[in-house]
């Protein structure tokens, strides 16, 4: 199957810091890799789009130099929560898309991060 | 604007009954509806997906509907069990690179 891992899956952060999530699929080749959000009991709420050495595409609304993604290789995405706020606090779940035969517009979702921000 | 709209929001089934989740959409370009499940603090897991190109997609106790000319898919979980108890989320995305639009969710609970 397709997996996908995140680090770490809990942080607790304080105010004004940066926090780090790590998103990999361990078992294909992600050209894109998707980055949502979760409100308890809300449905996902998608952030950003990375494809492999470009740009990330932001959601409209999303702060791109509040959340910065790297998706440095075809197996690696990071998200960076700069300067975190208490109202950052939610559940962060990247989703991986691979262009191997039989998955390639199938999106293979990670465990998930709970971060927060006191 | 949710481009996906599901329904029920909540379902209570009794263990081995059906259960039915509902979805509807407007945009004719959407050729990909999977189906999501997810536990409480974990990610979504794919569950089952269908193409308009079936009516019908079946996988163990799984079943996808789909009826085009009416724009609306739906799931059936047969032989419903506890361990079926979780959030079912529908979805719809375009050609093969499309982003997923999510429906609300469903949280269902089977009650022994």
């Amino acid at each position: 199957g397709a997996v996908v891992s995140q680090h770490p899956s809990r942080v607790i952060c304080k105010s004004g810091t940066s926090v780090k999530i790590e998103c990999r699929s361990l078992d294909f080749q992600a050209t894109t890799m998707f980055w949502y959000r979760q409100f308890p009991k809300q449905s996902l709420m998608l952030m950003a789009t990375s494809n492999e050495g470009s740009k990330a595409t932001y959601e409209q609304g999303v702060e791109k130099d509040k959340f910065l993604i790297n998706h440095a290789s075809l197996t690696l995405s990071t998200l960076t929560v700069t300067s975190a706020h208490p109202e950052d606090s939610s559940f962060y779940i990247c989703s991986a898309r691979g262009a191997k035969r039989g998955v390639v517009d199938t999106q293979y979702f990670g465990p998930g991060t709970r971060l927060t921000v006191l | 604007q949710q481009q996906v709209k599901q329904s029920p929001q909540s379902l209570i089934v009794q263990k081995g009954g059906i259960s039915i989740i509902n979805c509807a959409y407007e945009n004719t370009a959407f050729d990909y509806f999977p189906w999501y499940q997810q536990f409480p603090g974990k990610g979504p897991a794919l569950l089952i997906a269908i193409r308009p190109d079936v009516s019908e997609k079946k996988e163990g106790r799984f079943t996808i509907s789909f009826n085009k000319s009416a724009k609306q898919f739906s799931l059936h979980i047969m032989d419903s069990q506890p361990g079926d108890s979780a959030t079912y989320f529908c979805a719809a995305s375009s050609g093969s690179w499309g982003k997923l639009q999510f429906g609300a969710g469903t949280q269902v609970v089977v009650t022994p």
